[in-house]
């Protein structure tokens, strides 16, 4: 079974272009999370979808950012103009749509994304 | 909001020493707690987890007990191998199902 599929891998931008990051969630899961790694520390929430729907974007920056999940195809995450601030791993988890099972995320390779 | 707390590394120990690292949580409610780990360049792996106070999570030879009266979750292994060197991240989940992760626990295992 394919695992969480994320690309690119390595994504390099100047400032003022945009990124679009891809996650393909596991077969059959229809939730999908994104996160953000800064360097040197842990993971941070940004948003949760799930097919058509943006369930939590608490932890999405006000400006720039946007995800969706379209009903067919993976998700997107959209950076807009993009500052070196925003250099980091982006990682998409997804999770099963019922049961136990539900809460467990499992994570993608990550993109790194570097804006010169 | 929720939090976890985990023990500042690097941690450096021999092959076969005993493994602990510390985590602790602040939680409303009794969350699920998780350990994930990280290779270098990887994505981050579900290594264990435990859904209710007193539930012991395993893997790999490693295993943590969720500790309700101390809102703890520390990570153990009996024999560490350089193959466990990695980062090791405490996570909860929050009602709702986003997780809340520590800082990180870098792990070196010298041979």
């Amino acid at each position: 079974n394919a695992g969480v599929m994320q690309n690119p891998r390595h994504l390099v931008r100047r400032r003022g272009q945009e990124a679009r990051l891809r996650c393909s969630p596991v077969k059959g899961h229809s939730h999908v999370y994104w996160y953000r790694q800064l360097p040197e520390e842990g993971l941070k929430f940004m948003v949760y979808l799930q097919k058509e729907n943006i369930i939590d974007e608490s932890g999405m920056p006000k400006e720039r950012f946007s995800a969706e999940f379209p009903k067919e195809g993976p998700s997107i995450l959209r950076i807009q103009q993009v500052v070196r601030g925003d250099s980091a791993a982006y990682f998409c988890a997804s999770s099963q749509t019922s049961g136990d099972s539900k809460e467990t995320q499992y994570f993608g390779p990550g993109t790194r994304l570097l804006v010169l | 909001g929720d939090s976890v707390t985990q023990m500042e590394g690097p941690v450096t120990l021999s092959e076969e020493a005993f493994l602990t690292i510390n985590c602790t949580y602040t939680a409303t409610g009794y969350p699920s707690l998780f350990w994930y780990v990280q290779y270098p360049g990887e994505g981050l792996q579900l290594l264990l987890k435990a859904t209710k106070a007193d539930d012991k999570g395993s893997n790999k030879g490693f295993e943590a007990t969720y500790r309700k009266e101390t809102t703890s979750f520390h990570l153990e292994k009996g024999s560490v191998q350089v193959s466990d060197s990695a980062v090791y991240f405490c996570a909860l989940r929050e009602y709702g199902n986003k997780l809340v992760f520590g800082a990180g626990t870098i792990l070196r295992v010298k041979s």
